[in-house]
Order: C-alpha cells, then structure tokens, then sequence
C-alpha cells in the first residue's frame, strides 16, 4: 500500500514570508498527486493536483507544487503567505481508481 | 461547482443508540466516500460506493455500516455507537472512477458519542 508522509505536523510563519510544506510518498508505479486545504469549521477543498506533463503546477490563489519522481516527494510552495492562508494542508496519493490516501496534514499559522 | 451536503454539522448521540450521518452530492457523481478525521491521524477511509446498492470496505470499517439506495445519497450508519467513534466524520464524492479524479468534500459533521 501507498503511504504519504507530511513532514511538519506545524508551521508557523510571519505575514509575506515564503513557506514550504513537505510532502514525500512511496510508491513504485506511476502516481497522481493532489493537495487539498481545510480552512478552519470547513471541508477539505482541492487546491492543485499534478496527473501528467510538466512537474511545476500552480494554484489560483499563488501556491505552486512540484513533483519529483527521484525524491518521490510534491512540496507545496507560496513566495508570500497572507494570514488568509491559515489553514491545514493534506497532501494525496492516488492508490487506486477509487482510493486516496491522505498525509496526516500540516498545520500552516500565519500570524501578523 | 459541485456541492457535497452533510445533513449535520454537529450532532451527540449516547452511547449505544443507532446514528445516520447523510450526506447528498448534486452533480450525479458515480463514487461517494465516507471519512473519519482525527487530530494526528489525519483522514481515514471508512466506506466507499461506486454505484447504487455497492459498497467496499475501506481502512477502518468496523462498527460503521453503509448505505447507498440512490445515486446522489449515501448514508453512514453506526450500529450501537460507541464513544471511541466521537470524531469528525467527512462525506466525499467523485465524477467517475479513474485515479485522476479529485474528490470532493463536504464540510463535515463533528459527532460527540456521550
């Protein structure tokens, strides 16, 4: 079976700093990426994914992820966090054509 | 967009009685998901359908019964709850099966077994 291991459990960051939240997975056979964010009292919603093509895929709203078959990782980037972007960040593999295995998320504080 | 509705956002039971968590999905989607999400165990996946009346057990199935009687509702039924089931429960859907498809989540039903 697939896992994903999400490095930080927290990270915190001042206003317009840049940040990364880690992501690396095992797998042996190609992989679909996603990352999903759960803003606080809400659902998970799908913030960017990588299926095929160019390793670098970007979100609306300023986040970029790339995927790296050699480290088997998909780290999610911002150049500049706004406190908007508080908020817990699940990083998933596709397993199957119905599963989803998720991280255990990474708590991203952006304080003032 | 599509639009994934829990029935509940916060329900408490007692222990030992029969729970239904519904959940609703507008946009005719093949396959429904039941999660459970628990601090530092992030999402984990208790049943899924793929169709009317079909369902497979996912990674933590035990205690949990499913129902699937149409297309747009899907149902989590805990038979005699316990309080080791207090947590936050997570409906999904997607367009068809394929590991390219996203899923896509309601805003969840926090459950407190008392």
């Amino acid at each position: 079976a697939q896992s994903v291991t999400q490095l930080d459990s927290q990270v915190p960051v001042f206003e317009e700093a840049p940040v990364e939240l880690r992501c690396n997975y095992s797998s042996s056979v190609s992989v679909y990426l996603f990352w999903y964010v759960q803003y606080p009292n809400q659902g998970l919603q799908l913030l960017l994914k990588y299926l095929s093509g160019s390793t670098l895929v970007e979100s609306i709203n300023g986040f970029e992820a790339e995927f790296n078959k050699s480290q088997t990782s998909f780290h999610l980037r911002k150049p500049s966090v706004h406190i908007s972007d508080t908020a817990e960040y699940f990083c998933a593999v596709s397993e199957s054509n119905y599963k989803l295995t998720f991280g255990k998320g990474t708590l991203l504080t952006v304080n003032p | 967009d599509v639009k994934v509705t829990q029935s509940s956002r916060y329900l408490v039971k007692r222990t030992g009685e029969k729970v239904f968590l519904e959940c609703v999905q507008d946009m005719d989607h093949e396959n429904m998901f039941w999660y459970r999400q628990d601090p530092g165990l992030g999402l984990r996946l208790i049943y899924f359908s793929y169709d009317v009346k079909m369902k497979e057990k996912g990674d933590i199935p035990e205690g949990y019964s499913v129902s699937r009687e149409k297309k747009e509702r899907f149902s989590l039924i805990l038979e005699s709850a316990s309080t080791n089931q207090t947590s936050m429960y997570l409906c999904a859907s997607s367009l068809t099966g394929g590991r390219h498809q996203p899923q896509h989540f309601g805003d969840g039903t926090r459950l407190s077994i008392l």
